[in-house]
């Protein structure tokens, strides 16, 4: 069955420390994406990447870096130099294509991080 | 380009009693979803919807539960009679094509059954 496990609930770092926010996904699928939202204290989802089954390269956009290792069925995500503006619930999503029926996504747990000044 | 658009922001409603929500998706967008979202948990799917028709309704509680998406636009979700385990957040998300575009999501309605 199709499953993503976010294994941190809570993370509590300083500012300016990295921090790194553990994926780890199921799925029978052979064409597959995973995506990463931020959910602020405000609810609502904000979309920070979207990668499919095909491309294992790692990305970095400014402070924000990816590392998708199909061997080891993760999408870590890591944050260096984290900032207050940082704190929010972080998801991990698995785009469940099994069956061609649906695109739907299913969400992990979130990880929530609170960055201290 | 205008997001998805929902409403109301906040609902607090005694239990047994009934409410509607509304999600105006972004034009264009053949598909639309609803996701439940309670509190300490990720968005679950409730409900898919293809123009107007339903994909996918498996985890929709049906006896209290229902919606619809008529002409293939707006969708309404309606809960008949609340109850407490009911309180969440309720996700409007809407997508060109599934993951190959990504999935665009609303702000939400906070559902409160007292």
């Amino acid at each position: 069955a199709q499953k993503v496990t976010q294994a941190q609930t809570e993370i509590s770092v300083v500012e300016k420390e990295d921090v790194t926010l553990d994926c780890v996904y199921e799925t029978r699928d052979t064409t597959y994406y995973l995506f990463w939202y931020k959910q602020p204290p405000s609810g609502e989802l904000v979309f920070l990447i979207r990668r499919n089954s095909f491309d294992e390269q790692n990305e970095i956009s400014g402070r924000y870096s990816w590392n998708f290792q199909k061997s080891t069925s993760s999408f870590n995500f890591t944050i260096t130099a984290s900032q207050v503006v940082d704190s929010a619930v972080y998801f991990c999503a698995l785009n469940d294509l099994y069956g061609g029926a649906t695109n739907k996504l299913i969400f992990g747990t979130g990880t929530l991080l609170a960055v201290q000044p | 380009e205008a997001g998805v658009a929902q409403s109301p922001r906040y609902k607090i409603i005694e239990k047994r009693q009934s409410v509607a929500f509304w999600c105006n998706p972004i034009s264009g967008h053949a598909t639309l979803y609803w996701y439940q979202q309670i509190l300490g948990q990720g968005p679950k799917l409730l409900i898919q919807f293809q123009n107007n028709g339903v994909v996918d309704d498996s985890q929709l509680p049906k006896d209290r539960f229902s919606a619809e998406r008529l002409k293939g636009v707006d969708s309404t979700l309606k809960i008949q009679p609340a109850k407490l385990e009911d309180s969440a957040v309720y996700l409007c998300a809407s997508s060109l094509q599934g993951a190959v575009y990504g999935y665009t999501f609303g702000s939400g309605t906070r559902l409160t059954v007292v």
